[in-house]
């Protein structure tokens, strides 16, 4: 299979502290993988696509300063919320793709981010 | 970039009913598949699909990639198939995944 796990699956954080948020590709290599964010009863929208070794691809509108994203290996991609503020509140979710002719796209179980 | 068109956008069956959702894309995909994200929010993937039909238990999907649409057909539905139902596909050149905006399912018992 193709698994991909996130943690933590929850975190309640004060306004202007940072939060980390890892996902890790656990019997694959991903030299790609890609951050979404959902709102609640909204679709996901893709933040950024995190590479392996070098910088992240952010999506218009998507501050790369707020939301840092660090790819340090083959198997594991960080972003990390800085000076969150409650607007960050949000679902975030990771995403990998095992290459392979009949493997999609696997995605982490998510992470519900609220910031009081 | 590629547009998603997802239908119904809301769908509520009683348990056992039968139900077809759409999958609408505007240009050339490589990839398609059809989610489940439950109440928890974890997403699920129903099915690899970007061409031809596929069938696990009272699930099957068909995309038809020529005529750029793909239909999720669930058979005999229960409770437990509640929850919002999403496509998403990667154009042929590219690689980011797109969403659709979902089918938000409810079966009632």
């Amino acid at each position: 299979g193709a698994v991909v796990s996130q943690h933590p699956s929850w975190v309640i954080c004060k306004s202007g502290t940072s939060v980390k948020i890892e996902c890790r590709s656990l019997d694959f290599q991903a030299t790609t993988m890609f951050w979404y964010r959902q709102f609640p009863k909204q679709s996901l929208m893709l933040m950024a696509t995190s590479n392996e070794g070098s910088k992240a691809t952010y999506e218009q509108g998507v501050e790369k300063d707020k939301f840092l994203i660090n790819h340090a290996s083959l198997t594991l991609s960080t972003l990390t919320v800085t000076s969150a503020h409650p607007e960050d509140s949000s679902f975030y979710i990771c995403s990998a793709r095992r290459q392979g002719r009949d493997y999609g796209y696997t995605f982490g179980s998510g992470t519900r981010l609220t910031v009081v | 970039g590629i547009q998603v068109e997802q239908s119904p956008p809301d769908l509520i069956l009683q348990e056992g009913a039968n139900s077809t959702l759409r999958c609408n894309f505007s240009d050339s995909v490589n990839n398609l598949q059809w989610f489940h994200q439950n109440p928890w929010g974890q997403l699920i993937n129903l099915f690899y699909i970007p061409s031809g039909t596929k069938q696990n238990g009272r699930l099957s999907a068909t995309t038809v990639a020529t005529e750029r649409y793909s239909l999720l057909y669930i058979s005999s539905s229960q409770t437990t198939d509640s929850g919002v139902y999403f496509c998403a596909v990667k154009e042929t050149s590219g690689s980011r995944l797109t969403f659709g905006e979902g089918t938000q399912l409810t079966v009632n018992p």
